[in-house]
């Protein structure tokens, strides 16, 4: 079936504008997950859906970050008023959570650049 | 704190070689542990986990990792390398609970030499 997918794949924005990065996780998967990667790093957790309730936000660096899955399954990250340091790779992930299924599938990332 | 070491940054092998990439973790308890790889632009792709059992696991495109519990370990090795196989590759840990983050190292770039 189809994998997690996320758009757009590389957005530039110019230092103070707003974003809307879009994740669609594969069919049927319960949890949800956004990281940050920066460049040559490790990516690092951001925030934690189970189905449309965001219960981990705890990686969200700045109240400019925002993400909402309101019908359980898209997911927006929005950050607002956007800075240099938010230059970075945002990569979705989604995970059944039935059973051992608690791999998580990554998207191929939306690579932002703020000027 | 939960961490994961990758010690090596950037690792050169020739194609045909072995391969073995190390991975250390702090953690309160046996962790989940994985390894991924990502290719240039690319996503994030599994290569195999370890949950529990056999403490060798295959994942795919041949690669095995062996867990370590005395050393806290989890170290991803390969026969012979392809080069195909350059990419970096990215261990992790999450905590045997469903809806928590991975906790990932900084990551090997493996580069492979003709």
């Amino acid at each position: 079936g189809a994998g997690v997918s996320q758009s757009p794949r590389y957005k530039v924005a110019k230092r103070g504008q707003d974003v809307a990065l879009r994740c669609d996780p594969i069919s049927g998967h319960v949890s949800l997950f956004w990281y940050q990667q920066a460049l040559g790093q490790g990516p690092e957790f951001l925030t934690y859906f189970q189905n449309e309730a965001q219960l981990d936000k705890s990686g969200l660096p700045s109240d400019r970050f925002f993400a909402e899955r309101p019908e359980g399954s898209v997911s927006t990250l929005k950050i607002q008023r956007t800075q240099q340091e938010d230059s970075a790779v945002y990569l979705c992930a989604s995970s059944s959570d039935r059973g051992l299924g608690e791999t998580q599938y990554f998207g191929p990332g939306t690579r932002l650049l703020v000027l | 704190a939960q961490s994961v070491t990758q010690p090596d940054i950037h690792i050169t092998v020739s194609e045909g070689a072995s391969l073995e990439l190390r991975c250390n973790y702090s953690y309160g308890a046996t962790p989940y542990l994985f390894w991924y790889v990502q290719s240039p632009g690319q996503g994030l792709q599994l290569l195999l986990k370890y949950f529990s059992g056999d403490t060798l696991v295959q994942g795919i495109k041949g690669f095995e990792a062996e867990f370590k519990r005395s050393q806290s370990s989890f170290n991803l090795r390969k026969p012979s390398v392809h080069w195909s196989d350059a990419a970096e590759y990215f261990c992790a840990v999450k905590r045997r609970q469903a809806g928590t983050a991975l906790i990932f190292g900084k990551g090997t770039t493996l580069s492979v030499s003709s």
